[in-house]
């Protein structure tokens, strides 16, 4: 699976859209970007997932650059409940049998009041 | 949706001691089943993975152990437990190109 770079922490004010990057420049043709978030003392949440074309979902847009080598995950109103470490991850979906996830450190996300 | 099931929450136990945490899966059936473990401040480390009953891959050598009685049951043991098996420990489930998703995990810590 690809690797991916993230930055270590973020903060965003309350209430603004927070924007997440993450590289994953050999990111191959069938292999998708995942977005995981982890709440303190909790196990890692689902955000949301694409492949080429930007996706939306009730929790956040994810915009994935032409070329696939990067994304960045928009979260359109930060509360301070979206206070996290979030994850991007690279993987094959239909890669059955063989599925294995390979979280980095993540970004950690502070929602500044 | 998918819902797993780890208990207990948090486990403190002594060196040397016996381990066995158990994971179940509902909202599924023949699931992708995986033991990760977290250390403090650092990512997630694939320990087992199991695409079925009795069958599963581990990923590093270590002192733990996996196994899959049933189809939606996962369990990690160790005969005896040392220092470096403190951590968070999390299950997670899958179907096929669906997403990963986890339990609240168990927190170990070997005193």
């Amino acid at each position: 699976d690809a690797k991916t770079t993230q930055p270590t922490s973020m903060d965003c004010a309350e209430g603004r859209a927070a924007n997440l990057p993450c590289n994953h420049s050999t990111i191959s043709g069938n292999e998708y970007v995942y977005w995981y978030r982890q709440i303190h003392s909790q196990g890692p949440q689902y955000i949301i997932h694409g492949l080429k074309n930007n996706e939306t979902n009730e929790m956040a847009s994810l915009i994935i650059t032409e070329d696939r080598k990067s994304s960045t995950l928009i979260l359109p109103h930060a509360t301070l409940r979206d206070t996290a470490v979030y994850y991007c991850i690279v993987r094959v979906a239909a890669n059955f049998g063989n599925e294995k996830l390979t979280f980095g450190t993540g970004t950690r996300l502070t929602i500044i009041p | 949706s998918q819902t797993i099931h780890q208990w207990p929450a948090t486990l403190v136990q002594p060196v040397g001691s016996p381990l066995s945490l158990e994971c179940t899966v509902e909202g599924t059936s023949n699931p992708n089943l995986y033991w990760y473990r977290q250390a403090a401040g650092r990512g997630l480390q694939l320990l087992f993975y199991s695409v079925g009953i009795g069958q599963i891959s581990s990923e590093v050598p270590q002192n733990l152990s996996a196994s899959r009685p049933q189809d939606r049951q996962f369990i990690l043991s160790s005969k005896k437990l040392l220092l470096s098996d403190s951590g968070f420990y999390l299950c997670a489930s899958s179907r096929r190109n669906s997403p990963l998703h986890f339990g609240n995990g168990t927190r170990l810590t070997v005193t």
